[in-house]
């Protein structure tokens, strides 16, 4: 069965620094991938989708950077992190355009 | 963009009371599905509906596609049903991306 992983699951990190978060995919090939971030007020936004390796999409405009260096990993990233950044931050995948499912989510908390 | 809309925004059930979530969206979409987010965070899928009747359990889902909006029943709920339900439609845009609604946050008492 496929199963997704994240890490880490908490964060503290201060304003300034960088950041890098994780995703992995497990018992699936060639997924989509997606990162989205669920800010106060409960609504989640897409980030950044990939539809294979190296290939990566941005649907916002922002600090933060992905990639997609293996077909069943997904990076976040961010050189210089800024008090806005902070949020929970989910990694999903799908099979073509099917159902998608939903990592553990990373807590981002900027200082 | 196409706009999701759901109601209530807030919900406060007794234990054992059914209810109804609604999900009401601007546009054609190709897909529909429903989460359930946990204390935790974890969303959980509960239904890929994007047209017609399904039902796990307690729960069932019903979309009207023509129409433009989808249905969550909840029945003999149970304070585990607490959290947030999300919908969230694919509007046929770049790979199966999800446009989520605000979700109704659901508060079952014992």
């Amino acid at each position: 069965s496929q199963t997704i992983h994240q890490w880490p699951a908490t964060l503290v990190q201060p304003v300034g620094s960088p950041l890098s978060l994780e995703c992995t995919v497990e018992g699936t090939s060639n997924p989509n991938l997606y990162w989205y971030r669920q800010a106060a007020g409960r609504g989640l936004q897409l980030l950044f989708y990939s539809v294979g390796i190296g290939q990566i999409s941005s649907e916002v405009p922002q600090n933060l950077s992905a990639s997609r260096p293996q077909d069943r990993q997904f990076i976040l990233s961010s050189k210089k992190l800024l008090l806005s950044d902070s949020g929970f931050y989910l990694c999903a995948w799908s099979v073509l355009s099917n159902t998608q499912y939903f990592g553990p989510g990373t807590r981002l908390t900027v200082l | 963009g196409i706009q999701v809309e759901q109601s209530p925004p807030d919900l406060i059930l007794q234990e054992g009371a059914n209810s109804t979530l609604r999900c009401n969206f601007s546009d054609s979409v190709n897909n529909l599905q429903w989460f359930h987010q946990n204390p935790w965070g974890q969303l959980i899928n509960l239904f890929y509906i994007p047209s017609g009747t399904k039902q796990n359990g307690r729960l069932s889902a019903t979309t009207v596609a023509t129409e433009r909006y989808s249905l969550l029943y909840i029945s003999s709920s149970q304070t585990t049903d607490s959290g947030v339900y999300f919908c969230a439609v694919d509007y046929g845009g770049s790979q199966g991306n999800l446009i989520f609604g605000k979700g109704t946050k659901l508060s079952v008492k014992p």
